[in-house]
């Protein structure tokens, strides 16, 4: 079945960065496009940015341009998302999920993600 | 502060209905289609609107969407116990050239 599987639970100290794993299974990884989306402990949903997995063109969200990479391996059907400089507001879970008609259809189980000294 | 306007809450007993508005602007969802998302505790989002009123397959038919200019509503119909969950519209905004979510609306079964 169509699925996203994510990679596992991190621990970063401030400052630090952390690259996580989207794996697309069931579709065609270039066929969509991704979006990247975390949730901070007890709060709402915030985009954070997207990549085209056939071009690796993307967009970020103003607030963490200059802190976020995008990119896409269409060999392993893989996308990845990098931030750096974290500080303890990066504690959240981190969700990618698969972009349908301007709305997203299948979503990664997330990755938490710790920010802590 | 979230750029699409969600009450926090809403409750209802089982078999009641319950509608969540989402309330936003001509740059986002008076320009763009939007969507609704089920969050379950514990769990990622799960799509359940999408193009302002069309349901996913699997997604049972007490759900349903609409849209009039700036503002959006979701109605659960029929309320059972494990439609408590968080609720969240997200749309496309032109000017932010990004997607905003609402803050969620936590719906409580009584």
């Amino acid at each position: 079945q169509v699925q996203l599987v994510q990679s596992g639970a991190e621990v970063k100290k401030p400052g630090a960065s952390v690259k996580l794993s989207c794996t697309a299974s069931g579709y065609t990884l270039t066929s969509y496009d991704l979006y990247w989306v975390r949730q901070a402990p007890g709060q709402g949903l915030e985009w954070m940015g997207m990549i085209v997995p056939s071009a690796g063109g993307t967009i970020f969200a103003q607030k963490f341009q200059g802190r976020v990479t995008m990119t896409s391996d269409p060999s392993t059907s893989t996308v990845y998302m990098e931030l750096s400089s974290l500080r303890s507001e990066d504690t959240a879970v981190y969700f990618c999920a698969r972009v349908f008609s301007s709305s997203l259809d299948v979503w990664g189980q997330g990755t938490m993600v710790t920010v802590s000294s | 502060q979230s750029v699409l306007t969600q009450p926090p809450s809403m409750s209802a007993a089982p078999g009641q209905r319950v509608t969540i508005s989402c309330s936003g602007s001509s740059s986002n969802i008076g320009s763009n289609f939007l969507s609704w998302y089920q969050q379950l505790p514990g769990a990622a989002p799960k799509l359940l609107i999408y193009d302002n009123f069309k349901r996913p397959s699997g997604i049972p038919d007490r759900f349903s969407g609409s849209k009039s200019g700036t503002s959006a509503t979701l109605d659960i119909s029929g309320l059972q116990t494990g439609d408590e969950a968080d609720y969240y519209c997200g749309v496309w905004d032109n000017s932010l050239r990004g997607v905003v979510f609402g803050g969620g609306t936590r719906v409580s079964v009584l």
